[in-house]
């Protein structure tokens, strides 16, 4: 089976941009979380999706959204990009929502570096 | 608030032996789910080992095994028979059964010496 994939792999943008972050998940699985990661603040949960939904949402401000499709296919948008969106973005699947219960699969990651 | 305490940013040990790494956390929640991930300098993210607080057996997987302490909140990762490939950030994570949000530590770096 295909792991998770996430494209692109690296992404520079300007401050004040906008960025579209993919993440295909493993064949089978429904759900998609999406993390930031930061030297300065670690791992930190973005959001869930499950079906299409968003099921849960982390601590983060309305410029960070998310959907997936019909296929499970994921996309994170970060608008009006600030320096401190510089970070590694991973995303994980699995095979039944509130995925964090169980095994996730992350991917590799797409490390976004804002200027 | 709940968190999750790495106390050793770094440890090293000698290939072919035994290692802990030491993990706290915070919570007022009674069912959740304690993990430990391991992350090498690929970046990619891998599930080592996952315990769920209601079970008062310690998980195993090969060569890791773990020392939950559910009354100290300790959660604790052993490493036998250290090899090379073991090298990694290693992070300690939870979820609570209220909110499936993965909460994690800061890690340990993990070095392997030959």
């Amino acid at each position: 089976k295909a792991g998770v994939t996430q494209t692109p792999r690296y992404l520079i943008k300007t401050r004040g941009q906008q960025v579209t972050l993919s993440c295909s998940p493993i064949s089978g699985h429904r759900s998609v979380s999406w993390y930031q990661q930061t030297p300065g603040q670690g791992l930190q949960f973005l959001f869930e999706y499950f079906s299409e939904t968003q099921r849960n949402k982390g601590n983060f401000p309305g410029r960070f959204s998310g959907r997936q499709f019909s296929n499970s296919r994921s996309e994170m948008n970060v608008s009006t990009l600030e320096l401190g969106d510089s970070a590694l973005y991973l995303c994980a699947s699995s095979f039944t929502w509130q995925g964090a219960r169980g095994e996730q699969y992350f991917g590799p990651g797409t490390r976004l570096t804002v200027t | 608030a709940q968190t999750v305490t790495q106390s050793q940013p770094e440890m090293s040990v000698q290939e072919a032996e035994t290692v802990t790494l030491s993990c706290t956390y915070d919570t007022s929640e009674s069912d959740y789910y304690l993990f430990w991930y391991k992350q090498p300098p690929s970046r990619q993210m891998i599930l080592v080992i996952r315990q769920e607080a209601y079970k008062q057996q310690n998980a195993t997987e090969n060569r890791f095994s773990v020392n939950f302490q559910k009354a100290a909140k300790s959660f604790s990762l052993k490493i036998s028979d250290s090899q090379l490939g073991d090298a990694a950030m290693y992070f300690c994570a939870y979820t609570m059964d209220s909110n499936y949000q993965l909460i994690w530590g800061a890690g340990t770096k993990l070095i392997i010496k030959p």
